[in-house]
């Protein structure tokens, strides 16, 4: 079955614990991003791969990192977290030539 | 720069209406629209995609949208709402290399009986 893995789906952690959120798809997509979703807000893309070792930074890429060692994975690790990071995070991922994201189920994070 | 404006936050109809969420862009270059839908505890799944073809475009579950450049407008349409299309709509823009996606804030859809 064609899918965006994100785990774990729900985490609570403290300030300043590193953690990483992990994605994968089995769709053999080039395009691998990374939204977040605050209430009212909408998503906002944090960072985007459109390639393995190929990334660059979205609309709100403060406070995290993201790596593309693999075409299937793309993991999205916060150093140092925040509470202003306690959000619901989705993975997603397309070919370069349609544009159309697939999407993880999410992975609810708070930060306290 | 590209922006998406959605006009609502929540829209509400009585099942078997029609249903409208608007939707307003920016863009620099000639844009690709998008349309994607989020049910409860779900990601996001696309409903319907403009990329420069037909300008009334048909989508999964009945819904079109039809893209009006001189009004910079990709609305949303359904001839008659289902309780099951009760969830929230996100249009959003793209560049045609795709590279970034932007997306409105949402506009949660509410079907009563």
């Amino acid at each position: 079955e064609a899918q965006v893995t994100q785990n774990p789906r729900y985490l609570i952690t403290v300030t300043g614990k590193k953690l990483t959120v992990t994605c994968s798809q089995n769709m053999n997509h080039e395009y691998m991003s990374w939204y977040r979703q605050d209430p009212g807000l909408g998503l906002r893309q944090i960072y985007y791969s459109m390639n393995v070792e190929v990334t660059d930074k979205g609309d709100v890429p403060e406070g995290y990192k993201v790596s593309r060692k693999e075409k299937r994975n793309f993991p999205l690790i916060l150093e140092s977290p925040s509470p202003n990071q306690t959000s619901l995070y989705f993975c997603a991922s397309s070919f370069l030539i349609t544009g159309e994201l697939f999407f993880g189920e999410g992975s609810r994070l708070t930060v306290l | 720069a590209q922006s998406v404006t959605q006009l609502g936050s929540h829209v509400s109809v009585s099942e078997g209406a029609l249903v409208l969420l608007r939707c307003n862009y920016s863009s620099s270059v000639p844009p690709y629209l998008f349309w994607y839908v989020q049910y409860p505890n779900q990601g996001l799944q696309l409903l319907l995609k403009y990329t420069s073809a037909a300008t009334l475009v048909k989508g999964i579950n009945g819904f079109e949208a039809e893209f009006k450049k001189s009004e910079t407008s990709f609305h949303l349409t359904k001839p008659s709402a289902h309780m099951s299309d009760a969830a929230e709509y996100f249009c959003a823009v793209s560049d045609p290399g795709y590279s970034t996606l932007t997306f409105g804030k949402g506009t949660m859809l509410l079907v009563s009986p």
